[in-house]
């Protein structure tokens, strides 16, 4: 059983449409993340939080709409959003941010959008 | 600007030999260093690290070799096995900062049995 679940898998929805990404994380961690991944591109961090405060936004246009109620649960809304946005978006987690040392992350299986 | 590069972007290699992956980095700042493998429709999973105090840090089949002064490391696998057909991902950071990484793009290696 994977330690971070993502839910849907797979997301199709128009351009007017809005919906919500899910990732859960059954790690105990206090950290966790957003990621996009475009075809041929590196994994892009969208968003982080540590313990329910979000402390980054890397420039992330506002059609993405992060939300975490709890240090277990990661939201991503979603509305009115572009055909370049069709992506692989990934979750995941870590022990925690601060006060230092890099941990690695704990990837969820990602959703897989296409925007039409 | 990328500041990790993975050039090469697919490698096929006979099931029992060496796979050597190559990743390059451009920001001096960066001291950690981790290799992901990404399976298809999963997400990635983290394989190994090292630290810039070290030049070599060795897990099972799995070497990673580490060259401060040409901002380079490497990973290599051997014995190659068909389970390691996957994507591999270079990934860096501050050690001692705020655990955000920066990624490369990615190698496809496929090992034929």
């Amino acid at each position: 059983e994977t330690g971070v679940t993502q839910t849907p898998r797979h997301l199709v929805m128009g351009m007017t449409n809005k919906k919500s990404l899910k990732c859960e994380q059954h790690l105990g961690h206090n950290a966790m993340y957003w990621y996009k991944q475009s075809a041929k591109k590196p994994l892009e961090l969208m968003f982080v939080y540590s313990l329910e405060e979000r402390v980054e936004n890397n420039s992330v246009p506002s059609r993405f709409s992060p939300e975490c109620p709890n240090s277990s649960h990661l939201f991503l809304h979603l509305h009115t959003l572009q055909p370049e946005d069709s992506a692989l978006y990934l979750c995941a987690s870590s022990q925690d941010i601060s006060p230092g040392r890099t941990q690695p992350q704990h990837f969820g299986d990602g959703t897989r959008l296409s925007i039409l | 600007d990328q500041q990790v590069k993975q050039n090469s972007p697919s490698l096929s290699v006979q099931e029992g030999r060496i796979s050597i992956l190559n990743c390059d980095y451009t920001n001096s700042m960066f001291d950690y260093f981790l290799w992901y493998k990404k399976y298809p429709a999963e997400g990635p999973t983290f394989l190994i690290s090292i630290s810039s105090i070290k030049d070599k840090n060795e897990d099972g089949r799995f070497t990673v070799f580490l060259n401060k002064s040409a901002k380079h490391l490497s990973l290599h696998i051997v014995p190659s096995q068909p389970g390691d057909s996957a994507v591999y991902f270079c990934a860096a950071s501050i050690y001692y900062g705020n655990n955000r990484l920066a990624f490369g793009k990615g190698n496809q290696v496929v090992v034929i049995p």
